[in-house]
């Protein structure tokens, strides 16, 4: 298995853009989640998927965020319009049910 | 609250030096606790999972401890490698949910030749 692929890897855009982040979770796993790391704060939990239902996105910084999951082989985070704030890694993981989660490369966005 | 406090921020050491890194929590249910290793430019890996009854548990030069009484966790690495060079990162689950984590801010190890 190729583990959780992530694209773009880098992703540089002026602020007021939409941004769109893709996931492919690693198959067979029911569980999808989406973080993004910053030195300051470290890993967060945006958004939780189970059975590609959204569970939990308190995480979610604000409306400018959403996500989906229209089937178990793939998942977007969307941020529009984007923020210089939100420059930031975002990692994609996946598991299945409460086991170990496997993250991807993750996404390095710079708004400018 | 529940939180995840690690220490030291950052060390580092010369190879072949041992090491040891600290992991203290607040969660409150406790589920299990993991080390994940985030080397640079990369998404963390799982080194060890450890549940509330087991204290001690290795993964080659990595040995994980776990005082669920006292709410503590270290991680110790054995004759450090340069390979070692990342940064780890404590995280605990509670009892009520998947999504229930609590990410320390990691530790940021160098070893140097």
């Amino acid at each position: 298995d190729a583990g959780v692929i992530q694209s773009p890897r880098h992703e540089v855009t002026e602020m007021g853009q939409e941004v769109t982040l893709r996931c492919k979770p690693i198959s067979g796993h029911n569980s999808l989640f989406w973080y993004r790391q910053t030195m300051m704060r470290g890993l967060e939990l945006l958004i939780y998927f189970n059975n590609n239902v959204p569970i939990d996105d308190s995480g979610m910084p604000e409306d400018r965020f959403s996500a989906k999951m229209p089937n178990a082989s793939f998942s977007t985070l969307k941020i529009q319009p984007s923020e210089p704030r939100d420059s930031a890694v975002y990692f994609c993981a996946s598991s299945f049910g409460r086991s170990e989660q496997f993250f991807g490369p993750g996404t390095r966005l710079t708004v400018l | 609250k529940n939180q995840v406090e690690q220490s030291p921020q950052s060390l580092i050491i010369l190879e072949g030096k041992n090491c040891t890194l600290q992991c203290n929590y607040t969660v409150s249910p406790f589920s299990n606790l993991r080390w994940y290793k985030q080397d640079t430019g990369r998404g963390p890996v799982s080194l060890t999972i450890m549940t509330f009854s087991e204290n001690t548990k290795s993964n080659g030069r990595y040995t994980a401890t776990l005082d669920a009484d006292t709410k503590q966790s270290s991680l110790h690495i054995t004759a450090s490698q340069l390979s070692d060079s990342a940064s780890y990162i404590c995280v605990v689950s509670g009892e009520t949910g998947a999504n229930n984590l609590f990410f320390g801010t990691g530790t940021r190890l160098t070893v140097i030749p």
